[in-house]
């Protein structure tokens, strides 16, 4: 299985902070990568897929990047609405995997 | 709107077997895409279980070998989930969900917990 290194594992931001999340891949996944958030109670909640691609609906402030085996999500503004875990998934080979998952909170 | 909603039982005896449903509406689901069951555990670890596509073939997490089974019925726009000789380690919350380019469209999930 391909292995997801997700990191941090928890992070405190303040309010219009930009916040980095980071994914690596245990082998090349080929941009196949998408971010979700959960909040608390709620289902997980599609952000980025491809990468990069932004979906539908989803506030622009969140945006993604990498390739290969190295991935980011950026919050380009913390606001309080964005508290929650984040996951990153890699959907290039079954079993599709997730990372383990971030803790975001407000500071 | 595509909506999803997992029902079945929240308690499990140990050694028997896990059934839940997904109740599909706003999509038929024989007209497109994959519709997978994930798992959340406690602590947050998440697991991708497996899929049963539009056409009916199916793909599971090798980790759960023999114990899984993902069906359908087309007629109620339905599809299950079974989980054979469960133990306390699959106490979770079970969600399902539509993947197109991402998982686009979850169900609200059902915790189910494992135990005597």
């Amino acid at each position: 299985d391909i292995q997801m290194t997700q990191s941090p594992a928890s992070l405190s931001a303040s309010l219009g902070e930009t916040v980095t999340i980071e994914c690596r891949a245990s082998e090349d996944i080929y941009s196949n990568l998408a971010w979700y958030q959960q909040k608390s109670g709620k289902s997980p909640q599609l952000l980025i897929y491809a990468a990069n691609r932004l979906q539908d609906g989803v506030p622009s402030r969140f945006s993604g990047s990498g390739s290969g085996t190295q991935y980011s999500l950026n919050i380009s503004g913390m606001q309080p609405e964005d508290e929650g875990v984040y996951y990153c998934l890699q959907g290039s080979k079954y079993p599709y995997t997730f990372g383990a998952g971030t803790k975001l909170e407000l500071k | 709107e595509i909506q999803l909603q997992e029902s079945g039982p929240g308690l499990v005896k140990p050694s028997q077997s896990l059934s839940l449903t997904c109740s599909v509406t706003g999509y038929t689901i024989t007209s497109g895409y994959d519709w997978s069951w994930i798992r959340k555990f406690p602590g947050n670890k998440m697991e991708w279980m497996g899929y049963i596509s539009y056409s009916g073939s199916t793909n599971y997490n090798p980790s759960l070998k023999s114990r899984i089974s993902i069906t359908r019925d087309t007629s109620k726009n339905q599809f299950f989930l079974q989980l054979n000789s469960v133990t306390t380690e699959d106490t979770a919350t079970y969600y399902c969900a539509k993947k197109r380019r991402g998982f686009d469209y979850w169900g609200q999930g059902v915790m189910v917990t494992v135990s005597s």
